[in-house]
């Protein structure tokens, strides 16, 4: 089963709103992505866990805030975002960093 | 600098036809290499990828890859092309950090 499931499918949020992406995934992989894409366009990498320890950060801005509870949980949280933020949010896993990931659906986000 | 560069940016082909889309790569050391497919408002599903050994590699979907280390290339080929297979496909190479082309988008005709 190579399955990362992500929640919610869709989300429409203010740019004063709080709320958070999740991922999840029981492959007892060890490392965990989040990616962002815009349309006709490839996911372009934001953060990287690996044994539950951010390991990479793409200068990501700090309305985007990661977290990872647990080796099969991934989550991000979203602060007074922009609608230039607008886009699918991708999560993915690969059992070490370096092997193969495997993606979920994403989260189709949009900022109003 | 590592990249990947897919230079079609749209392929048309009949339902049916053959099916070739083409990946070049620039890296440093003996590369990872993916494809990925990603229909509309989805999630990136692995095709196939190739790591050491057979340069013909096996994906799903009755896709297959070749790897040219001469030529620096990684292009993905089908031999009969269904409407399904409509979609967004990515090349990718690296390993912790996936380095991806800007995509090629085929469209199947009837």
């Amino acid at each position: 089963d190579t399955e990362v499931t992500q929640t919610p499918k869709h989300l429409v949020m203010g740019m004063t709103n709080k709320k958070s992406l999740k991922c999840e995934q029981h492959m007892g992989h060890r490392a965990m992505y989040w990616y962002k894409q815009k349309a006709k366009k490839p996911p372009e990498l934001m953060f990287v866990y690996s044994y539950e320890k951010l390991s990479i950060n793409e200068s990501v801005p700090s309305r985007f805030s990661p977290e990872c509870p647990n080796s099969s949980l991934l989550n991000l949280h979203l602060h007074a975002l922009q609608p230039e933020d607008s886009a699918l949010y991708l999560c993915a896993s690969s059992q070490t960093r370096g092997e193969t990931q495997y993606f979920g659906p994403g989260t189709r986000l949009l900022v109003l | 600098a590592q990249s990947v560069t897919q230079p079609d940016i749209h392929i048309t082909v009949s339902e049916g036809a053959s099916l070739e889309l083409r990946c070049n790569y620039s890296y440093g050391a003996t590369p990872y290499l993916f494809w990925y497919v990603q229909s509309p408002g989805q999630g990136l599903q692995l095709l196939l990828k190739y790591f050491s050994g057979d340069t013909l590699v096996q994906g799903i979907k009755g896709f297959e890859a070749e790897f040219k280390r001469s030529q620096s290339s990684f292009n993905l080929r089908k031999p009969s092309v269904h409407w399904s297979d409509a979609a967004e496909y990515f090349c990718a190479v690296g390993g912790g950090k996936l380095i991806f082309g800007q995509g090629t988008e085929l469209s199947v005709k009837p």
